[in-house]
């Protein structure tokens, strides 16, 4: 499967603890975002990567939220002190810089509840 | 700021009728404007997109959308719906100038039998 990968799938934490969810992306593509959906609603917006450069940030992302990518490749995020809120699915998408139509693809997302 | 409604949140059909899911979509800009689907336990999946080309816009699975300015509408249709069409479907804008995608609250496709 060559689509966007992101691991683990599931996580189930105690509130206050810290958590850190990986996407791979598509291979070459240097564009990458992270969303988070919660039930019953369309995904939102939390950041967006071209390359390394962290370049769009939702004021959704507080400081508990930290979004890397190091090397351009693939991608962490990581929530600190965990809250019952933070419960959602964390979405990540890549697209290529180069396609015109940009169209993004997604992965299938990594489920976070918060007990 | 742009934004998009999606007026129904679920929406009925038999198979083998006509499908019709609503989108209006609020933007001071030529908006670039997508339809997604999603099904259970399953990632997104880009149905068509209207970037300012021609005005109706033919995607995957025998899916069309028909952008409207002057109803500030972007309709999806399909003539015939499939049991494998029941999924989740959400409308999305882009804003302008950036690349972050605003999505609606999505409508539930129910296919019946």
């Amino acid at each position: 499967d060559t689509g966007v990968s992101q691991n683990p799938r599931h996580k189930i934490t105690k509130r206050g603890q810290n958590v850190t969810f990986r996407c791979d992306p598509i291979s070459e593509h240097n564009r990458l975002y992270w969303y988070r959906q919660t039930l019953g609603q369309g995904p939102e917006f939390l950041t967006y990567f071209q390359n390394e450069a962290q370049l769009e940030k939702s004021r959704l992302l507080s400081d508990r939220f930290s979004a890397e990518r190091p090397k351009g490749s693939f991608s962490t995020l990581e929530i600190q002190r965990t809250e019952q809120g933070d419960s959602a699915m964390y979405l990540c998408a890549s697209s290529l810089l180069e396609d015109r139509g940009n169209t993004i693809y997604f992965g299938e997302g990594s489920w976070l509840t918060v007990v | 700021a742009q934004s998009v409604t999606q007026l129904d949140s679920h929406v009925s059909v038999s198979e083998g009728t006509p499908v019709l899911l609503r989108c209006n979509y609020s933007s001071s800009y030529s908006p670039s404007l997508f339809w997604y689907v999603q099904h259970p336990n399953k990632g997104l999946q880009l149905l068509l997109k209207y970037t300012s080309a021609a005005t109706l816009v033919k995607g995957i699975n025998g899916f069309e959308a028909e952008f409207k300015k002057s109803e500030t509408s972007f309709h999806l249709t399909k003539p015939s719906a499939h049991m494998s069409d029941a999924a989740e479907y959400f409308c999305v804008v882009r804003v302008t100038g950036f690349q972050k995608l605003v999505f609606g609250t999505g409508t539930r496709l129910l296919v019946s039998p």
